[in-house]
């Protein structure tokens, strides 16, 4: 069973552009949630989409975005990068939502590295 | 406010030598505490999801635990190969917050 894609694996961007990051959970899984990891804030919740619904959201500022498909694939996008948005932005997915499973497994993605200069 | 607090930050032990890496957590309604081994430059990979107090998980050389305040994660005999960064998460109603980790180093 094929895992958890990302694409781009990497991406370079300037301050003021935006960027779409792509994300195809593992087949079946209908929940996909979005991370932002940087070595000072470690591993922060951005955004989880179930069923092309945005069920939750973390404390983000507007200019990050997202989208589900009706194939549970899910894209990120980030407005008016600035340069503290550099960062290591991990996909998860998984079968259900978390609170509502009782048995809930997430498996992660590789990740996006994402450098804004 | 939840949050996840992880210690220590970083540990190096000799090959086989046991230990355990804490994970505290303050959260209203826990809907569940996960582990997750993370090594350079990839994403977290899944270990065990606990429940309620009291429930254990093991695999091979780890074994997780859970009370109402925090969770241990026990390595019995590492090896070299199990040198990675270890992540605690909790949630709440559908929300993750992870702690910053705890950097383990297996010299052999």
């Amino acid at each position: 069973k094929a895992g958890v894609t990302q694409t781009p694996r990497y991406l370079i961007k300037t301050r003021g552009q935006q960027v779409t990051l792509s994300c195809s959970p593992i087949s079946g899984h209908r929940s996909v949630s979005w991370y932002q990891q940087t070595p000072g804030q470690g591993l922060q919740f951005l955004f989880e989409y179930f069923s092309e619904t945005q069920r939750n959201k973390g404390n983000f500022p507007g200019r990050f975005s997202g989208r589900q498909f009706s194939n549970s694939r899910s894209e990120m996008n980030v407005s008016t990068l600035e340069l503290g948005d550099s960062a290591l932005y991990l996909c998860a997915s998984s079968l259900g939502l978390a609170g509502e499973q009782s048995s809930y497994e997430q498996y992660f993605g590789p990740g996006t590295r994402l450098t804004v200069t | 406010e939840d949050q996840v607090t992880q210690s220590p930050e970083a540990l190096r032990l000799q090959e086989g030598e046991s230990s355990s890496l804490n994970c505290s957590y303050t959260v209203s309604g826990l809907r569940g505490l996960f582990w997750y081994r993370q090594d350079p430059g990839k994403g977290p990979e899944f270990l065990f999801t606990l429940y309620s107090a009291g429930e254990e998980k093991e695999k091979e050389r780890l074994k997780a635990t859970l009370t109402k305040k925090e969770s241990f994660l026990h390595i019995t005999a590492p090896k070299p190969e199990d040198s990675a960064t270890y992540l605690c998460a909790v949630c709440n109603f559908n929300k993750f917050y992870f702690g910053s980790g705890t950097k383990l180093n297996v010299k052999p």
